[in-house]
């Protein structure tokens, strides 16, 4: 079946640390994104990219870094440089604005 | 820049009655969709149902309807005989044809049995 997985399910940062958020999506789309969601809160856009090779900031993106190498993945670097990365990331795809986004399951980031 | 407004956070209904979510977005586009999303407290986004502006029939999902009003730019949302598997975050989304999507903040919808 066609999807979007995002990996982990659950991460753990240190103070300091660089993490990796996964994201891969099997449905051909070519526009991908990253959202961000604090507890009871709604979706902040972090970046996006609608084409291989090329991608945007969104309204949240310092702190963050992405990459679009292939047209199946788009990785989430959360660097050092956010001072409050806990939080629920959300990554999503697009094939078509008729269609809207078809979302992953999430990752929840706690800092330690 | 488009914006989606809801105006309730939280609601609550009772198992089998009728609740009805309110959206309200401003743009000066004239082609867009607009989507109702649900997320449970699994917190995977599910979309409910999506609306394109041109089509002047609201669409309808089984228990799902939205009343849809282009000139007061409303979409608002039905749900029929609530059920307690609907109890969740619903969010209004406006989509235009940059495939740029902004969501609202959410209402917080309980249903009680």
């Amino acid at each position: 079946d066609g999807g979007i997985t995002q990996s982990p399910k659950y991460l753990f940062r240190k103070e300091g640390q660089n993490v990796t958020l996964s994201c891969e999506q099997n449905l051909n789309h070519d526009a991908m994104y990253w959202y961000r969601q604090d507890p009871g809160q709604g979706l902040r856009l972090i970046y996006y990219s609608q084409i291989v090779n090329d991608f945007q900031k969104g309204d949240i993106a310092e702190g963050y870094s992405v990459s679009r190498e292939k047209k199946e993945s788009f990785p989430l670097t959360v660097t050092s440089a956010q001072k409050n990365p806990t939080a629920f990331y959300l990554c999503a795809s697009s094939g078509g604005f008729n269609y809207g986004y078809t979302f992953g399951s999430g990752t929840r980031l706690t800092v330690v | 820049a488009q914006t989606v407004t809801q105006s309730q956070p939280e609601m609550s209904v009772q198992e089998a009655e009728t609740v009805t979510l309110s959206c309200t977005y401003d743009t000066s586009e004239n082609n867009y969709y607009l989507f109702w999303y649900k997320q449970p407290p699994s917190r995977q986004m599910i979309l409910v149902i999506r609306q394109e502006a041109y089509k002047q029939q609201n669409a309808t999902e089984n228990r799902f309807s939205v009343n849809f009003q282009k000139a007061a730019k409303s979409f608002s949302l039905k749900i029929s005989d609530s059920q307690l598997g609907d109890t969740a975050m619903y969010f209004c989304a406006f989509m235009n044809n940059n495939n740029d999507m902004r969501f609202g903040a959410g209402t917080r919808l309980t249903v009680k049995p």
